[in-house]
């Protein structure tokens, strides 16, 4: 089983609809995140956590909202969905620990690809 | 803010030449992270390599390497020996030494030619 597993993989939806983006990871990392990829664009950030409490904004939150239930799960909402919310979307975790073989690196789910009609 | 630029949208190479893909970015921090990552067509995110800026040496990882140029802002990716099994996007990334967030290029597709 995959250590960052994203549901769903491939969803198609309409405008205006609400629509949640779920990760779960059994790495017990503290740090999760969630990028979303457009061609051309690279991946950006659109919210981090590095622990139950504490939630920040990246790049792109406008749009979405996060919850993070548990220290294994960390979910993505568009609460309206809109055409321009078409991408592929990634959740990230992380165990940020100084002078280690990992420091800094993320480790990715399969992605969700969504699609606003 | 960080930037991270990939200036090649595209690039291609015979199997078992060597490719060099580029990167630059812009930061005024002095401690960080850079990163290539692949993704293939599974659009699986894997790291490739990694390197700490603190570090002179460029890391390498069987048959990738890196030329960092601390200086310059560079971090360029070599792929000696190349297979098809190569053929992805290759993503560059910047992360601050707090580890904040990922900053990433926007990718070089590559294509690994029999």
């Amino acid at each position: 089983d995959a250590d960052v597993t994203q549901t769903p993989r491939n969803r198609i939806t309409k405008t205006g609809k609400r629509i949640m983006l779920e990760c779960s990871q059994t790495k017990g990392h503290d740090r999760m995140y969630w990028y979303r990829q457009d061609p051309g664009l690279g991946l950006r950030l659109i919210y981090y956590s590095f622990d139950v409490k504490d939630i920040n904004k990246g790049e792109i939150s406008d749009g979405y909202s996060v919850s993070r239930q548990a220290q294994a799960k960390f979910s993505l909402s568009l609460e309206s969905a809109i055409p321009n919310q078409t991408a592929l979307y990634f959740c990230a975790t992380s165990d940020f620990q100084w002078g280690t073989a990992h420091t800094g690196e993320l480790f990715f789910g399969e992605g969700s690809r969504l699609t606003v009609l | 803010a960080q930037t991270v630029t990939q200036s090649q949208p595209e690039m291609s190479v015979q199997e078992a030449e060597t490719v060099t893909l580029s990167c630059t970015y812009d930061t005024s921090e002095s401690n960080y992270y850079l990163f290539w990552y692949k993704q293939p067509p599974s659009r699986q995110m894997i790291l490739v390599i990694r390197q700490e800026a603190y570090k002179q040496q460029n890391a390498t990882e069987n048959r990738f390497s890196v030329n960092f140029q601390k200086a310059a802002k560079s971090f360029s990716l070599k792929i000696s020996d190349s297979q098809l099994g190569d053929t992805a996007m290759y993503f560059c990334a910047f992360m601050k030494g707090m580890g904040n967030d990922m900053r990433f290029g926007a990718g070089t597709r590559l294509t690994v030619k029999p």
